[in-house]
């Protein structure tokens, strides 16, 4: 079974409005976090925003916050306000338990704004 | 600060060459990895090291090798290459705290085609 699942290849959102990516991971460790990752079409992999398995509260940095269910096991990103340089492609990715480093991401989502 | 460096950014080899995809980093991380990005599978590892001396496999290490004999380089090896290997690779490095929270850095990738 795949650990980490983003059901959807490809979105479309208008400037300014919302958009939520969804992700959904499979765990049985208890402690586990969970990234999100943009490339932009240069390439590049840049981090946005990280969940903590024992956060309470649910992430935000700037326009990107973290829908976390911890019950359903997602940990959809969600976009307020698009902008035109939000348009690349979204990684999902988890650690799990401590220790080593190692992310598990998924396939992604193509996310593409339009004016 | 330079990060994660890799060299080359492109290569073109043919079947059955050899080469070396270099990657360094400057941020005294004890971790570092290697990942390859084919369209529609996101990333996958394959070969990561906590430490200079430690390498392991991640889930498609075949037809690659590693080594890390210090802190700051984690080079990988293709030895025969094939046209299944043709694909944009990338390094990461972090600190290896043993916190959840604690993100990669990557590298702007390897894109590498085999003929």
């Amino acid at each position: 079974a795949q650990k980490i699942t983003q059901t959807q290849p490809g979105m479309f959102v208008q400037e300014k409005e919302a958009v939520t990516l969804d992700c959904t991971y499979d765990t049985s460790d208890p402690s586990y976090g969970l990234f999100w990752y943009k490339q932009p079409s240069s390439g590049e992999m840049i981090f946005l925003i990280y969940q903590g398995s024992y956060d309470q509260q649910n992430a935000t940095e700037g326009r990107y916050s973290l829908n976390f269910q911890k019950a359903r096991k997602s940990a959809n990103l969600v976009i307020s306000a698009s902008q035109l340089g939000d348009s690349a492609m979204y990684f999902c990715a988890m650690r799990e338990g401590r220790g080593y480093s190692t992310l598990t991401f998924g396939k992604g989502t193509m996310l593409l704004v339009s004016p | 600060n330079a990060g994660v460096t890799q060299t080359p950014k492109f290569q073109v080899l043919k079947t059955g060459q050899s080469m070396t995809l270099q990657c360094a980093q400057d941020m005294n991380h004890e971790y570092m990895s290697w990942y390859r990005q084919d369209p529609g599978m996101g990333l996958r590892l394959i070969h990561y090291s906590v430490g200079a001396g430690i390498t392991d496999q991640g889930e498609v290490p075949n037809g690659y090798n590693v080594s890390r004999s210090t802190t700051e380089d984690f080079p990988l090896r293709l030895l025969s290459a094939a046209p299944s290997q043709t694909s944009v690779y990338f390094c990461a490095s972090s600190y290896r705290t043993g916190a959840d929270n604690e993100k990669l850095f990557f590298g702007s990738g390897t894109q590498l085609s085999v003929l």
